[in-house]
């Protein structure tokens, strides 16, 4: 079955850049149908869409975040990236990778485990 | 604050029913898709489309729509669906997605 596995370092400071990798197994990054995306969670509040990846290449971002967001594939790792520049503790959270199916499903179907990652000095 | 409105939350006897609701102006157009979250989990995707659940999930979850809101229903709830709910669709552009602040739903 599919599977999602982040991985990146848990501590990244102040006005650097946050820096992610999320492994896919089990399908094909570049299936048709699959947007490959990212989704984050501060400690006890709600989930926060950050942007997804077509095979083809093409982004779409969370608007909130449009300029510090950048998310890339691998295809010969079976790979996607997320990079968040200049981080402030306002960024510390979880972060999940998912893949999002569109055409009729319309979903978020499959999510990794989430990574913890802590802005601080 | 988000363009999906969701109680905050909600409670339900055991073995009753409840409707946990989302509320935007994207869903007159576009159906919400449901995620249960558990402590420490990630969210799980329970309902997808007009009403369809994933493989796994179990019947007494069910989804509607109508006007600007989304519901999920759950019919008969147990005491493992306490958990935080999301919905999910896209934004009022119609170009982006996001996410209700997410219910917290208590089974007594």
């Amino acid at each position: 079955q599919v599977q999602l596995q982040e991985s990146g370092p848990g501590l990244v400071k102040p006005s650097q850049t946050l820096s992610l990798t999320c492994t896919v197994s089990g399908v094909s990054i570049s299936s048709d149908y699959n947007y490959w995306s990212w989704v984050r969670q501060p400690a006890g509040k709600g989930l926060e869409w950050l942007g997804r990846m077509y095979t083809t290449g093409s982004t779409n971002y969370n608007p909130s975040l449009k300029s510090r967001v950048t998310i890339s594939v691998d295809t010969s790792k079976n790979q996607f990236s997320l990079r968040l520049s200049s981080v402030t503790a306002a960024d510390t959270a979880v972060y999940y990778c998912a893949r999002f199916i569109g055409g009729m499903r319309f979903a978020f179907d499959v999510w990794g485990q989430g990574t913890i990652v802590t802005v601080s000095s | 604050s988000s363009e999906l409105t969701q109680d905050p939350a909600v409670s339900v006897a055991l073995g009753q029913t409840v409707r946990i609701t989302c509320q935007g102006d994207s869903l007159r157009s576009y159906y919400a898709s449901w995620y249960q979250q558990k402590p420490g989990q990630a969210p799980v995707l329970v309902i997808y489309g007009k009403n369809n659940r994933p493989s796994g999930i179990p019947d007494r979850f069910s989804g509607s729509s109508s006007g600007n809101t989304g519901s999920l229903t759950i019919t008969g709830a147990q005491a493992e669906d306490e958990a935080d709910y999301y919905c999910n669709s896209r934004d009022s552009s119609g170009n982006h997605l996001v996410f209700g602040g997410g219910t917290k739903l208590t089974v007594l």
